[in-house]
């Protein structure tokens, strides 16, 4: 069984300050690993996602994320937030081979970055 | 290019009633899936496909049933709608198979209210 856990129901941060929203996981095997953003009343959107090699992963808005096998996590972050990043945010796991491939999502971190 | 598409964007029903929410997509996936979104809750999956002609179910199946005649196509059918059943209901696509990292797309969702 795979899993995702989002610790954070809500991160707020202010504008300029570097941002952390966190996501851990858990699967029998090696993992492929996605952050996607959702902004109110509109569709999830693919951000980055981890795959092999690079431990950091760079992706869309200026975010990166942090693979760390040790710890199972793959925290999202960005060096300077920005209002419009203020959005729902959602952490997701699957396996790279074998069982099943169809991902299983974290229940969401709101970002809310104030002025 | 129009990514994945749904409609309607909304709808209102009695309890009772019988509704059909479509989905479409222009890029060849081959998986396709419905997502149900509530409060608290993240993403939780009702039904999935992997092909032309093939279905299976998700986390929550029950009370929807889906169909998949073409590649483009993955309608979700409600046969007699709950107020359990009023959610945000998405739409995704993906390339398929576990030699893929398949990322999702996402529709922008289909809000549904059963009073």
């Amino acid at each position: 069984a795979q899993s995702v856990a989002q610790p954070e129901d809500q991160v707020n941060v202010a504008e300029g300050n570097p941002l952390t929203v966190k996501c851990t996981y858990s699967v029998s095997g090696n993992p492929y690993l996605f952050w996607y953003v959702q902004y109110p009343n509109r569709g999830l959107q693919f951000l980055l996602k981890y795959i092999t090699g690079d431990n950091l992963v760079k992706g869309s808005y200026g975010f990166e994320a942090e693979f760390n096998k040790s710890q199972t996590s793959f925290h999202l972050k960005k060096p300077s937030a920005l209002v419009s990043d203020s959005a729902l945010y959602f952490c997701a796991v699957r396996l790279t081979e074998g069982g099943s491939y169809i991902p299983t999502f974290g229940r969401g971190t709101s970002l809310i970055v104030h002025p | 290019n129009a990514g994945v598409t749904q409609t309607p964007k909304f709808q209102v029903l009695k309890t009772g009633q019988s509704m059909t929410l479509q989905c479409a997509q222009d890029m060849n996936h081959e998986y396709m899936s419905w997502y149900r979104q509530d409060p608290g809750m993240g993403l939780r999956l009702i039904h999935y496909s992997v092909g032309a002609g093939i279905t299976d179910q998700g986390e929550v199946p029950n009370g929807y049933n889906v169909s998949r005649s073409t590649t483009e196509d993955f309608p979700l059918r409600l046969l007699s709608a709950a107020p359990s059943q009023t959610s945000v209901y998405f739409c995704a696509s993906s390339y398929s198979s576990s030699s893929n990292t398949g990322e999702l797309f996402f529709g922008e969702g289909s809000r549904l209210t059963v009073l």
